[in-house]
């Protein structure tokens, strides 16, 4: 079956440090990769989706960045946090084909001092 | 307006009670729907999967897909303290390789003993 794996759960770092959260996905291949935001009471922001090695696409232009450097790891990062970087992280991932749904990781939260 | 929508809530009910949680949404070419349920600090997980019109059951759980009305809802029987957590819609269009579903804000269920 597959699996998801998301780490940190939680993470606190002072303004304008650098962000690595990872993400890794077990049990399938060439998944699509998803990044998402969720702020209490917006729902769910997607910041970045990948179908691919080194293919992504970005949803809304921010400090933030995203790579995908083997099939199933999906990265976020940031060279500089902003205090509204704060937030609970999600990473996802679908199959390959269109329409399938989505499955999410446990998340990260992450406070920005 | 958002192409899925949904009542923030919260939906409070007793233990036992049958909820009816509901969506709507507006994009003609969505085809294929998903319900999540999310507790607090975690990632949403994939409750159901459905595909055009009709309903589908699993367990305590109904998911009902209205299309001539754009209407789509979950049912939850005999309902449980455990089911108490937020829960989302989402929806995908058919066609068109799409991979990024829309989502509802979610719905805040309380069910209490």
């Amino acid at each position: 079956s597959q699996t998801i794996h998301q780490w940190p759960a939680t993470l606190v770092q002072p303004v304008g440090s650098p962000l690595s959260l990872e993400c890794t996905v077990e049990g399938t291949s060439n998944p699509n990769l998803y990044w998402y935001r969720q702020a209490a009471g917006r729902g769910l922001q997607l910041l970045f989706y990948s179908v691919g090695i080194g293919q992504i696409s970005s949803e809304v232009p921010q400090n933030l960045s995203a790579s995908r450097p083997q099939d199933r790891q999906f990265i976020l990062s940031s060279k500089k946090l902003l205090l509204s970087d704060s937030g609970f992280y999600l990473c996802a991932w679908s199959g390959g084909t269109g329409n399938q749904p989505q499955h999410f990781g446990d998340g990260t939260r992450l406070s920005i001092l | 307006q958002k192409e899925v929508e949904q009542d923030p809530g919260p939906l409070s009910v007793p233990e036992g009670a049958i909820v009816s949680l509901n969506c709507t949404y507006s994009n003609s070419a969505f085809q294929y729907f998903m319900w999540y349920r999310q507790y607090s600090r975690k990632g949403p997980e994939l409750l159901m999967y459905t595909y055009s019109s009709g309903n589908k059951e699993d367990g305590r759980f109904t998911a009902q897909v209205d299309k001539s009305s754009k209407y789509i809802s979950l049912f939850i029987r005999d309902s449980q303290p455990s089911d108490s957590a937020t829960y989302l819609c989402a929806a995908l269009p058919a066609s068109g390789g799409s991979y990024i579903p829309t989502f509802g804000r979610g719905t805040s269920l309380i069910v209490h003993p």
